[in-house]
């Protein structure tokens, strides 16, 4: 079992251009959170979705974010028009089911820097 | 909404005991759960509990009381490779969403 797979690892950008990180969750997994981090805090959570669907953006701003978990493939984060303060690490977790104990499984994360 | 607090630094000794203590508020509660994460890593499952009293694995125990909206994680015989940082994070009351605290940053000392 491969685990969660998150890739670019580290991905270096200049202002007003786009990012696009991609996330594979867990075989068997159908459940995908995406979480920032910013250096020395916590995880905010900012998007969850299901397959085809998003079930919570509450945590994601309203401009340049996106997020998607099509039928086939990966999920993936976009930023657009990226700026100094997206610079952070985005991290993924993947879950068999959302109810009870959710245990979440954690990519390794994709290191953002903006220019 | 959900309020997190748990402290952000702590240091002890190898060897030792170290309690990490965690309070909450949240609209709703369906358990909660602790991460230790290294740096520049990712997040891995601790514990997670559900009910009041303490949880016992290994060298880590998770102790939660719903009541007073407190956990904590206890480490015991401290390894130098301890040395992470530890969140804390409770479950939504539809069971589909963990919201971490800050995390604290423990460093074990030789």
């Amino acid at each position: 079992n491969a685990g969660v797979m998150q890739n670019p690892r580290h991905l270096v950008r200049r202002r007003g251009q786009e990012a696009r990180l991609r996330c594979s969750p867990m075989k068997g997994h159908s459940h995908v959170y995406w979480y920032r981090q910013l250096p020395e805090e916590g995880l905010k959570f900012m998007v969850y979705l299901q397959k085809e669907n998003i079930i919570d953006e509450s945590g994601m701003p309203k401009e340049r974010f996106s997020a998607e978990f099509p039928k086939e493939g990966p999920s993936i984060l976009r930023i657009q028009q990226v700026v100094r303060g997206d610079s952070a690490a985005y991290f993924c977790a993947s879950s068999r089911s959302p109810s009870g104990a959710n245990v979440l499984t954690f990519g390794a994360g994709s290191r953002l820097t903006v220019l | 909404g959900q309020n997190i607090d748990q402290p952000t630094e702590m240091t002890a000794t190898e060897g030792a005991i170290v309690q990490i203590n965690c309070t909450y508020q949240t609209s709703g509660f369906n358990g909660l759960f602790w991460y230790q994460q290294h740096a520049g890593e990712a997040p891995t499952f601790l514990s997670y509990n559900v009910l009041d009293g303490l949880e016992e694995k290994g060298r880590f125990s998770s102790f939660l009381s719903r009541s007073k909206g407190y956990s904590y994680l206890l480490l015991k015989e401290l390894q130098m490779k301890d040395s992470a940082s530890y969140l804390c994070a409770p479950l939504n009351n539809a069971g589909n969403m963990l919201t971490f605290g800050g995390g604290t940053r423990l460093m074990v000392k030789p």
